[in-house]
């Protein structure tokens, strides 16, 4: 069965920590994405990345990083944690257009 | 752009009552359309999809058809379950573009 793991469900951080998100997909798919869910606004694009070392910026990108160092590991990174960060991150991987694959999810607040 | 419009607000039903949930949306070539759940306290998972005009995609009970002339993929499932309580999104993507546009979702409650 193919997977999308997050390292973590729940997360509790402070103000001002660097805090990293991980996530692994074991199907040697090429796209990787970052969401986050926030109630009444949906799902919205953090970043993505088609390939190793490639990343794009995709619609709020402002106070997040990410790396992808291997195909499989993708990880989203908040450079300087802030309150307005709690929320639900969701990772997803794909081939092509052929739809995503979800993880989990983490649930991060920020304290 | 790409988008995709789904109705508004929550939906709250019986057990065994019909269920609707309506989704259009605007693309320029030939989307395939998808429809994801998502569980309580869980990630999306994909429910089905279609991948050109006319198509009827189904899973668990749960059918949707690619209409072109409307540009809609309405869900529909003919008696819903306790079960069946989620979040539902619709979803499209293009040809040659890897990103998903995704509807706001709608939550569906079913009581017993």
């Amino acid at each position: 069965d193919v997977k999308v793991t997050q390292s973590s469900r729940y997360l509790v951080k402070r103000t001002g920590e660097k805090v990293f998100l991980e996530c692994v997909q074991d199907m040697d798919h090429e796209n990787m994405f970052w969401y986050r869910q926030d109630p009444g606004l949906g799902l919205r694009l953090i970043y993505f990345s088609y390939d190793v070392k490639m990343k794009e910026k995709g619609d709020i990108p402002e106070g997040y990083s990410v790396s992808r160092e291997k195909k499989e590991r993708f990880s989203l990174i908040l450079e300087s944690a802030s309150t307005n960060q709690t929320s639900m991150y969701l990772c997803a991987s794909s081939l092509q257009e052929y739809g995503y694959t979800f993880g989990s999810g983490t649930r991060l607040t920020v304290v | 752009g790409d988008s995709v419009t789904q109705m508004e607000g929550p939906v709250t039903l019986s057990e065994e009552a019909f269920l609707t949930i309506n989704c259009t949306y605007t693309a320029t070539g030939y989307p395939s359309l998808f429809w994801y759940v998502q569980y309580p306290g869980e990630g999306l998972q994909l429910l089905l999809k279609a991948t050109k005009a006319d198509d009827k995609g189904s899973n668990k009970g749960f059918e949707a058809t690619y209409r072109k002339e409307t540009t809609s993929f309405h869900l529909e499932k003919g008696s819903v379950q306790v079960s069946d309580s989620a979040v539902y999104f619709c979803a499209l993507s293009t040809r040659g573009n890897n990103r998903l546009a995704f509807g706001k979702g709608n939550q569906v409650v079913v009581i017993p």
